[in-house]
Parts: structure tokens; sequence; C-alpha cells
């Protein structure tokens, strides 16, 4: 069963804008994972933020961390058509052993 | 470095079957993971592999079973196959076990699974 609640399911936006989803989960956690799904093919591996940390950056993407709230979020800069793809995000718990994952947020960025 | 390979990429079997998927990990990785996609219940764990041995399982049924090989490559075997078990089913491979250490998984493109 999933853990994390993403919201919203679904995003649209225009190229050049920024694009932000956030997750939320329930139980405490050792690392949140965010990963993008291209039209139901393999997952990709976008940025891992460990329960210690607040804030990472990797290129257009800025991840959040709240475990008091137990909420994270995503945020993509400058948003390019390539971009439209399901997003997840997944955590592990403190014992490890697997991923827990969200519903996902459908990104849509239109040229 | 090769990424996880998954084979194979699309299965159609019959309710009643069974079937194996094959998962190889990235050349290291000692940690293989299976997980089933569906539009209605998203991504689910199905089980964890490390050094030969499970270490953790999901909430499936006996159904599903599934092995890892001293190369590290895994299998998964769903018998007596049901719609239901129409899906996509991910592999991922770590360095170490999910998340300890803080590693990250990398998963293959899937195998889309159909069951008529």
């Amino acid at each position: 069963s999933q853990q994390g609640e993403e919201d919203p399911q679904a995003l649209s936006i225009q190229e050049g804008e920024n694009a932000t989803m956030n997750c939320s989960y329930k139980t405490s956690i050792n690392n949140l994972q965010w990963y993008r799904q291209n039209s139901g093919r393999g997952l990709v591996h976008l940025i891992l933020i460990r329960s210690n940390e607040r804030e990472k950056h990797s290129g257009r993407l800025r991840v959040t961390l709240d475990t008091s709230k137990k909420s994270s979020s995503l945020l993509i800069t400058a948003s390019r058509a390539a971009d439209t793809a399901s997003y997840f995000c997944a955590t592990v718990g403190n014992q490890g052993g697997k991923l827990i994952f969200g519903q996902g947020t459908e990104l849509s960025v239109k040229p | 470095k090769a990424g996880v390979t998954q084979t194979p990429r699309y299965l159609i079997k019959t309710r009643g079957q069974q079937v194996t998927l094959s998962c190889s990990p990235i050349s290291g990785h000692r940690s293989v993971s299976w997980y089933q996609q569906t539009p209605g219940q998203g991504l689910q764990f199905l089980f964890e592999y490390f050094s030969e041995t499970q270490r953790n399982k999901g909430n499936f049924p006996g159904r599903f079973s599934g092995r890892q090989f001293s190369n590290s490559r895994s299998e998964m075997n769903v018998s007596t196959l049901e719609l239901g078990d129409s899906a996509l089913y991910l592999c991922a491979s770590s360095l170490a076990r999910t998340g300890r250490g803080n590693t990250e998984a990398f998963f293959g493109q899937g195998t889309r699974l159909t069951v008529v």
C-alpha cells in the first residue's frame, strides 16, 4: 500500500514556467527519493534527500523536506516539453529494505 | 556502465499459466528489488534480494516468488496467473540494500505482462 500522497495528481503548464509537486508521507523515514517515469517505462532516479537534510538542488530541480510535517516538494524550474512525465516520491523507512511510492503527479509541459 | 536489464520487455500469457521474469542488475550491485505497477494500485513492492537471500517481502500472495543467483541476477516467478496480475513489473538494483547508506535505486525498463 502507498504511504505517500502526492498532489496535484495532474499538472499542466507552459514551457518556461515552474512546476511544483508535493508529497506527504505517514511514518518516519530514512530518506526520500524522487523519480520520473515516461509513458509507463522505467523509473529514472532524480534526487535523494536524507532525513537530516532540508533542501537539495540538482540542476533545475529543487527538493525540500519537512520531517515535522512529513512532507516534501519537488520544484522544476524553467520547465521544458521534455519534462513531461509522471513524477513519484518514494520513502525509505528507518529499517530500509523497500521504497514506498506515492501515487504520482502527471506533469504535462506544453510547448 | 550498462544499466539494469529486464527481459522480456513484453509478455502475453493465458490465465492459469506461469511466467518467469528476469533482471540483470548493474555490475557490482548486490541488491535487487521488484515492484509491480498497475493503474489501480500504483507502484507496490514485491521483494528485495541481497546476497542471494530474500530480505524483505511485500504483501503479495504466495503465487509470487523470486530468487537471486550468485552473480546477483534475479528472477521472479508468478504461478497460476490471474487477470489482475497484468502489470508492469519493474526491477531495481542498488549497491547496498535499499535505503541503507542512503543508496539510490536504479530501475530497469520493466516487463509488461498481459494476462488474457
